[in-house]
């Protein structure tokens, strides 16, 4: 079973457009993230949901927005894309919502968004 | 990564044993992850230290120590599998809960 998905896993797409990446865990946590992991490796925090409500929400262009219609939910859709925009978004997920707690983090596989 | 520095790569024969090191400035973090994530792939939970000391899990361990702001992963009896880019990154209790910053990651090339 697979614990968290994200579709599409690969995206191609021109300047100008807008897309969206899907991400669904059936863990049964509580909170979902978006990353960005450009070319050089670094893996950055964009957004974070707890049980739907926006909790982290980075220094990104505002063409990215986040929505999460369940627990179990969050998509990510991007408008107008840029070539700066091209990397790898994780989708992850983890549980609880403790105040100073950290608990492991599940990723999805991965969405590999080209802008051309 | 913001405030977080290790090794950017490491080369190991298989069968050894290879350290890496993390750096973080010690105000308001709240223990340190280590994920590992192979080529193409997402990454995965290794360990998480929230106190000081070594902790085993298998041929890995990590060590933190919070008031130097240093961690390690110490991966032993390297396998051909455990080439892959590992995450140090941790949380600040001044930040959102679950927030994370990481590491660049270092990439470690086991060779036969």
């Amino acid at each position: 079973d697979t614990a968290v998905s994200q579709t599409p896993k690969y995206l191609v797409t021109q300047m100008g457009n807008d897309k969206s990446i899907k991400c669904e865990q059936n863990l049964g946590h509580d909170t979902m993230y978006w990353y960005k992991q450009d070319s050089k490796k670094f893996l950055k925090i964009m957004f974070s949901y707890n049980n739907k409500e926006l909790i982290i929400n980075e220094t990104v262009p505002n063409r990215f927005s986040p929505k999460s219609p369940d627990k179990a939910h969050l998509n990510l859709h991007i408008n107008s894309l840029e070539l700066g925009d091209s990397a790898v978004y994780f989708c992850a997920s983890s549980q609880g919502s403790g105040l100073d707690s950290y608990n492991e983090q599940f990723f999805g596989p991965g969405t590999r968004l080209t802008v051309l | 990564g913001q405030n977080i520095d290790q090794p950017t790569e490491m080369t190991a024969t298989e069968g050894a044993i290879v350290q890496i090191n993390c750096t973080y400035q010690t105000s308001g973090f709240n223990g340190l992850f280590w994920y590992q994530q192979h080529a193409g792939e997402a990454p995965t939970f290794l360990s998480y230290n929230v106190l000081d000391g070594l902790e085993e899990k298998g041929r890995f361990s990590s060590f933190l120590s919070r008031s130097k702001g240093y961690s390690y992963l110490l991966l032993k009896e390297l396998q051909m599998k455990d080439s892959a880019s590992y995450l140090c990154g941790g949380g600040r209790t001044t930040d959102s809960w679950g927030k994370l910053q990481f590491g660049a990651g270092t990439q470690v090339v086991v060779t036969p």
